[in-house]
């Protein structure tokens, strides 16, 4: 069967400090592979994607990068955490293309103190 | 115009009662819609999706669209505490646009 995992589950850094999150999938190969953020009450922000090894779509302008060394690991990053980089991350993956039905991690919770 | 808007509610109702949450969409081309339910904390898990327009039935839920008029709808029966979440609609190519999710309360 197919399974993402996400971690670490939560997660409590100072500013100024990296940030290194991993997504992993299981059971699946080639999957497009998503990060998003999820600030409190708020919708979700489509931070990066991939489509494949190597090939990431930035979103967003800001203080993260995303890279994906393998098939099936997506990793987000940071060199030094501002304040504002708090939420909620979550990886998400496709593996039916042509219905682009998404299925998310059970997400990192970042507190940037 | 924003491509997918749905609205956040909150939205309370009483234990037993009919949801209805809805979304619209700008982009006719979509063809696949989909209904996400997020518990607080938790990622979202898909819980229904439908291609084209139709109705979709799976238990107390039902997924509707309708592309005439590019309506997304979910309706939930007998609704219960253990709904309560937030309800977000998704569509679109890659990537998948979402909407800004309706946060659902079933009083008890």
């Amino acid at each position: 069967s197919q399974t993402i995992h996400q971690w670490p589950a939560t997660l409590v850094q100072p500013v100024g400090s990296p940030l290194s999150l991993e997504c992993t999938v299981e059971g699946t190969s080639n999957p497009n592979l998503y990060w998003y953020r999820q600030a409190a009450g708020r919708g979700l922000q489509l931070l990066f994607y991939s489509v494949g090894i190597g090939q990431i779509s930035s979103e967003v302008p800001q203080n993260l990068s995303a890279s994906r060394p393998q098939d099936r690991q997506f990793i987000l990053s940071s060199k030094k955490l501002l304040l504002s980089d708090s939420g909620f991350y979550l990886c998400a993956w496709v593996a039916d293309l042509a219905k682009n039905i998404q299925y998310f991690g059970a997400g990192t919770r970042l507190s940037v103190l | 115009q924003k491509e997918v808007e749905q609205d956040p509610g909150p939205l309370s109702v009483p234990e037993g009662a009919i949801v209805s949450l809805n979304c619209t969409y700008s982009n006719s081309a979509f063809q696949y819609f989909m209904w996400y339910r997020q518990y607080s904390r938790k990622g979202p898990e898909l819980l229904m999706y439908t291609y084209s327009s139709g109705n979709k039935e799976d238990g107390r839920f039902t997924a509707q669209v309708d592309k005439s008029s590019k309506y997304i709808s979910l309706f939930i029966r007998d609704s219960q505490p253990s709904d309560s979440a937030t309800y977000l609609c998704a569509t679109g190519n890659t990537p998948l646009v979402f909407g800004k999710g309706t946060r659902l309360s079933v009083i008890a």
